[in-house]
């Protein structure tokens, strides 16, 4: 069955730093998100993004994020100067359509800022 | 801004009888809800969904109920079985808006005893 995959599972980075997470989305599917869960803390949408472009995105996802598709397989967030409230679970989420499509989510990345 | 919320934490059923797990909501724009299973470090998982158009949608053991004018919605998992054992969240979107994004709640632990 297919699925989303994300890399890595766990990064820890300095405070100030750059990341980059990444994800393969299920091959078919045209929509892709963002969201991360804070330890302790409900799952909150970041961004979702479809035909290359932001179609929406939440007041997290200020200025140090960014996200893009490279190519036409991978799906990145970008975090250009972590901050240590960042820690959290990052997850990537794909469908084959808008609202009322089911979103398939991978594992998920953690990322720990020091 | 909590637009969706689980207000039990945690859940213990036996094995065999019914689990209901509830969600309520206040943006009265919803209109699609889901819930989502979780395991600790995985993704989650897509259980069950239902439209505003509807009040009930059936999937094997699963059933949600939802009822639009209290703005309450519940998943039935019946019979429970010690597998089910995990944090279920319900979320919801708007569908008009067209970008998929989800609301989560804060989650529910389910601990099904053999």
């Amino acid at each position: 069955e297919p699925e989303v995959t994300q890399t890595p599972s766990h990064q820890v980075t300095q405070m100030g730093q750059e990341v980059i997470l990444r994800c393969v989305p299920i091959s078919n599917h045209l929509y892709f998100y963002w969201y991360r869960q804070i330890l302790g803390q409900k799952v909150e949408f970041l961004v979702s993004f479809y035909n290359n472009e932001i179609s929406e995105k939440s007041e997290i996802f200020d200025d140090q994020f960014s996200v893009e598709r490279p190519d036409g397989s991978n799906f990145t967030l970008k975090i250009r100067s972590t901050k240590l409230e960042d820690s959290a679970m990052y997850f990537c989420a794909s469908s084959d359509g808008g609202s009322q499509e089911t979103q398939y989510f991978g594992p998920g990345t953690r990322l720990l800022v020091l | 801004d909590q637009q969706v919320k689980q207000n039990s934490p945690s859940l213990s059923v036996q094995e065999g009888r019914i689990s209901i797990l509830n969600c309520d909501y206040t943006n009265s724009m919803f209109d699609y809800f889901l819930w989502y299973k979780k395991y600790p470090a995985e993704g989650p998982t897509f259980l069950i969904s239902i439209s505003s158009i509807k009040d009930k949608n059936e999937d094997g053991r699963f059933t949600v109920f939802l009822n639009k004018s209290a703005k309450h919605l519940s998943l039935h998992i019946v019979p429970s079985q010690p597998g089910d054992s995990a944090v279920y969240f319900c979320a919801a979107s708007v569908v008009s808006s067209n970008t998929g994004k989800l609301i989560f709640g804060q989650g529910t632990t389910l601990q099904v005893k053999p």
